[in-house]
């Protein structure tokens, strides 16, 4: 399976500055995801990063606030822009891809990035 | 709207038996999925179900009921390590994943 790698894997950041994620595959992915897993909380996907083309975001996440940019098929990186402290939260990056013994499509995970926002 | 339910936390005792229920309400299905996360680390696939039955993968396997809305994850032989956050998700029909908050198992020696 794909390996990824993701940082910053914490920071503690200040209200009303922006902060970026990175995350770098081992492979050429077409479809990246990025995610948000606040405390006790499901995993909400924030927006799918496609290469060459905007990203598309899930409802209640705007491209103002969650910009992202896929340069290229093994990297993207997803900002958190004029931060506070309700965007304190765990970022994860993701990719689709085959499991041969199920068949299923299945996601792979980053490490993800802790933020708090003081 | 769209919903996953999944207890909070369990607790269960090394060398025992677990089973851990997840109940959804989504528009269409397209498989369910398990993920294992231990804390501060990244969410991992454990099994995958799109018909009705038992998938058994070593001491752990996963069972989905799609009449009745209802998937269970079954770990045996229960050790230290498998204290972790166990992830039920669902894909509808858009092929959208829906999450559910995640089964926090505490295993006690």
């Amino acid at each position: 399976s794909a390996v990824i790698s993701q940082k910053p894997s914490r920071d503690i950041c200040q209200r009303g500055t922006s902060l970026t994620i990175q995350c770098q595959v081992d492979s050429q992915v077409t479809m990246m995801f990025w995610y948000r897993q606040q405390p006790g909380q499901s995993l909400t996907l924030i927006a799918t990063a496609n290469q060459g083309s905007e990203a598309t975001y899930e409802s209640g996440f705007v491209i103002d606030k969650f910009p992202i940019s896929r340069p290229n098929l093994t990297f993207s990186t997803l900002t958190v822009s004029n931060m506070s402290p309700e965007d304190s939260s765990i970022y994860l990056c993701s990719v689709p891809q085959g499991d041969t013994l199920s068949g299923a499509n299945v996601l792979t995970f980053g490490a993800g990035s802790r933020l708090t926002v003081l | 709207g769209q919903n996953i339910d999944q207890p909070t936390e369990m607790t269960a005792t090394e060398g025992a038996i677990v089973q851990i229920n997840c109940t959804y309400q989504t528009s269409g299905f397209n498989g369910l999925f398990w993920y294992q996360q231990h804390a501060g680390e990244a969410p991992t696939f454990l099994s995958y179900n799109v018909l009705d039955g038992l998938e058994e993968k070593g001491r752990f396997s996963s069972f989905l009921s799609r009449s009745k809305g209802y998937s269970y994850l079954l770990l045996k032989e229960l050790q230290m390590k498998d204290s972790a956050s166990y992830l039920c998700a669902v894909r509808d029909s858009n092929y959208q994943l829906i999450w559910g908050a995640g089964t926090k198992l505490i295993i006690k020696p």
